[in-house]
């Protein structure tokens, strides 16, 4: 499976965008770029996912760079509740999915 | 709408007791996996199972054993309970197309086992 790196941890303000980036240069033609996110104490949740056009959706939006080796996950206006690890994950076919170390987002009020 | 049901939720066993984590789904998912997350890190697969009566091994296997006789259930059994083995267990499910990557997996609340 292709590998990601994520930044260990990043702070946001409350109420601000957040950007979390993830590089994949191994990335294969069919491998789609998933994230999930990891509130304390709870399971993985899904987040959002995407092949090479950006995406968005009601909880944030990925942008895919043109080469896709690196994508990133954009928190448009954090709020407490968006303290937690998110994981940027590549999954080609099949459904494993091969957790990384993630990035733990801080957000202050 | 309950998704993805772990129990129990809380486990403490003892050195070579062997116990069962139950996991079930009630989405019709014809993928299931089990991962362990030790503190601080990231979640490791386990096992996963494609369909019913259909298993295979993950990244962390060792000491492990799963079936999947329907589609709803895939129980995880830890043969001989070993310290090593205090973790957090999440079962997870999904749909399954075969050669496509995009499905969406649901992770239950987790079971979290101490071994003394």
């Amino acid at each position: 499976d292709a590998k990601t790196t994520q930044p260990n941890s990043m702070e946001s303000n409350e109420e601000e965008p957040v950007h979390l980036p993830c590089n994949h240069s191994t990335i294969s033609g069919t491998d789609y770029i998933h994230w999930y996110r990891q509130l304390p104490s709870q399971g993985p949740e899904y987040v959002i996912h995407g092949l090479t056009s950006n995406v968005n959706n009601r909880m944030a939006s990925l942008a895919i760079a043109e080469d896709r080796k690196s994508s990133t996950l954009i928190l448009h206006r954090a709020t407490l509740r968006d303290a937690a690890v998110y994981y940027c994950i590549l999954i080609d076919a099949g459904n494993k999915l091969t957790f990384g170390g993630g990035t733990r987002v801080l957000v202050k009020p | 709408n309950a998704g993805v049901t772990q129990t129990p939720k809380f486990q403490v066993l003892k050195t070579g007791q062997s116990m069962t984590l139950q996991c079930a789904q009630d989405m019709n998912h014809e993928y299931m996996s089990w991962y362990r997350q030790d503190p601080g890190m990231g979640l490791r697969l386990i096992h996963y199972s494609v369909g019913a009566g259909i298993t295979d091994q993950g990244e962390v296997p060792n000491g492990y054993n799963v079936s999947r006789s329907t589609t709803e259930d895939f129980p995880l059994r830890l043969l001989s309970a070993a310290p090593s083995q205090t973790s957090v267990y999440f079962c997870a499910s999904s749909g399954f197309n075969q050669g496509n990557g995009k499905n969406i997996q649901y992770f239950g609340a987790g079971t979290r086992l101490s071994v003394l």
